[in-house]
């Protein structure tokens, strides 16, 4: 089984700063990675797929990049609708199919 | 447009039984797999198995294994997840979710939730 390890668990920054979110696989799933959006009371969100590849109607600040072991989900300015639990999901090896634990962002 | 809608929330007592649905729209059903995943209160994605809606193959992850049937309805482009011997540990939202294209294990449409309680 892949296990994806999230960091950090909670990430506290203000609306307009940098988001730096991290992805890492205890073995290669190649760029075979997807990041996902959680707000409370909601269903997970895509929001990239195949490591940098952004879904239609994503906004543009949402970036991801990595390959390999190592993947990287940058908000490039945070908006207040952003600030929401992130997990990203591997589907190089299943099942089973396997998810990170999470990071929270959260307002400062 | 593309919706997946689930059934109503349940509650059970452990040991029970809970048949959850998935009613697809706006896409033709066989062509993409239904997935399941949990989310235990205040916990994490929990992948359960895939249905193929094309063939019916099925795989499923091993803590379920052998406790869970997932099934399909061509004839409604509705899916189905069967838990069986209902523990409290299994009280959690369950998702169905779309495979984005044919193989490929990326969700880009997921159901609302259906809230399972597992309560004496």
């Amino acid at each position: 089984e892949i296990v994806l390890t999230q960091s950090p668990a909670t990430l506290s920054l203000s609306p307009g700063e940098r988001a730096t979110l991290s992805c890492r696989a205890s073995q290669s799933v190649d760029t075979y990675l997807a990041w996902y959006q959680q707000k409370p009371g909601q269903a997970p969100r895509l929001l990239i797929y195949d490591a940098s590849n952004r879904v239609t109607g994503v906004p543009a600040r949402f970036g991801g990049s990595g390959s390999g072991t190592d993947f990287t989900l940058t908000i490039s300015s945070l908006e207040p609708e952003d600030f929401a639990v992130y997990y990203c999901q591997q589907r190089r090896n299943w099942p089973p199919l396997t998810f990170g634990g999470g990071t929270k962002v959260e307002i400062k | 447009q593309v919706q997946l809608v689930q059934s109503g929330a349940e509650v059970k007592k452990p040991g029970a039984s809970v048949k959850v649905s998935c009613k697809t729209s706006g896409y033709t059903f066989t062509t993409y797999g239904i997935n399941w995943v949990r989310q235990a209160p205040g916990q994490g994605l929990e992948w359960m198995g895939r249905i193929s809606t094309y063939n019916g193959n099925t795989n499923y992850a091993q803590k379920v294994q052998g406790r869970v049937t997932m099934t399909t309805d061509a004839s409604t482009s509705t899916a189905y997840m069967d838990l069986r011997s209902l523990r409290s540990d299994d009280t959690a939202i369950y998702y169905c979710a779309r495979d984005r294209s044919a193989g490929d294990l990326t969700f880009d449409y997921w159901g609302q939730g259906t809230l399972v309680t597992v309560s004496s």
